[in-house]
């Protein structure tokens, strides 16, 4: 199994740009998560997607951000225009229930500078 | 606001010891539990899970569970500098619009010095 892929891996931006991030699931998982990583604020929940719907958007900071998921395996994240505290590692996750147990496996990141 | 509190760290133990990670929430109807560990620079790495009071074992690692004292515990024997790592504790929440979501500690941050 190839596990959550993210693209790009890092990305280096000029402030005001758009950035675009992008995610595919595992294979057979019904629920897509959108993660933020920072040293001060930890790990944030950013947005999650059960079967291609957006079920909770409430950790999207501001309208700079959006998300999509067009099908099954393949969703996005964009800021635009982006700014230098949007600098952070951004996690993609999916999951699966097996046994009743929900067991979520995130991607590599994607490490977003913003100049 | 459901938290999960954890104390940041770091927690030096030295190589051989017990390590011990704890963990508390605020949500009691939190059902699911979870400890992944993160190497500097890597994505969170599913360790252990737990749904029941009581302890489970997996090699050298046993989580705990108290849903009374909304308490949960990782301890990590014979502790390898290998296991330097930050360890959040996520715990799965229960509400309408977030059944299916995790809710993670901060993380605590573990040196095993050799």
């Amino acid at each position: 199994d190839a596990g959550v892929i993210q693209s790009p891996r890092h990305e280096v931006t000029e402030m005001g740009q758009e950035v675009t991030l992008r995610c595919k699931p595992i294979s057979g998982h019904n629920s897509l998560f959108w993660y933020r990583q920072t040293m001060m604020r930890g790990l944030e929940l950013l947005i999650y997607f059960n079967n291609n719907v957006p079920i909770d958007d409430s950790g999207m900071p501001e309208d700079r951000f959006s998300a999509k998921m067009p099908n099954a395996s393949f969703s996005t994240l964009k800021i635009q225009p982006s700014e230098p505290r949007d600098s952070a590692v951004y996690f993609c996750a999916s999951s699966a229930y097996r046994d009743r147990v929900l067991f979520q496996f995130f991607g590599p990141g994607t490490r977003l500078t913003v100049l | 606001q459901k938290e999960v509190e954890q104390n940041s760290g770091p927690l030096s133990v030295p190589e051989g010891a017990i390590a011990s990670l704890n963990c508390t929430y605020s949500d009691r109807g939190s059902q699911s539990f979870f400890w992944y560990r993160q190497y500097s620079g890597k994505s969170p790495e599913l360790i252990m899970f737990i749904y029941s009071n009581g302890d489970k074992e997996d090699g050298r690692f046993t989580a705990q569970l108290n849903k009374a004292s909304q308490y949960v515990s990782l301890l990590i024997r014979d502790s390898q500098p290998s296991d330097s790592a930050t360890y959040l504790c996520a715990v799965n929440m229960v509400g309408s619009n977030s059944g299916y979501a995790l809710n993670f500690g901060k993380g605590t941050s573990l040196l095993v010095t050799p």
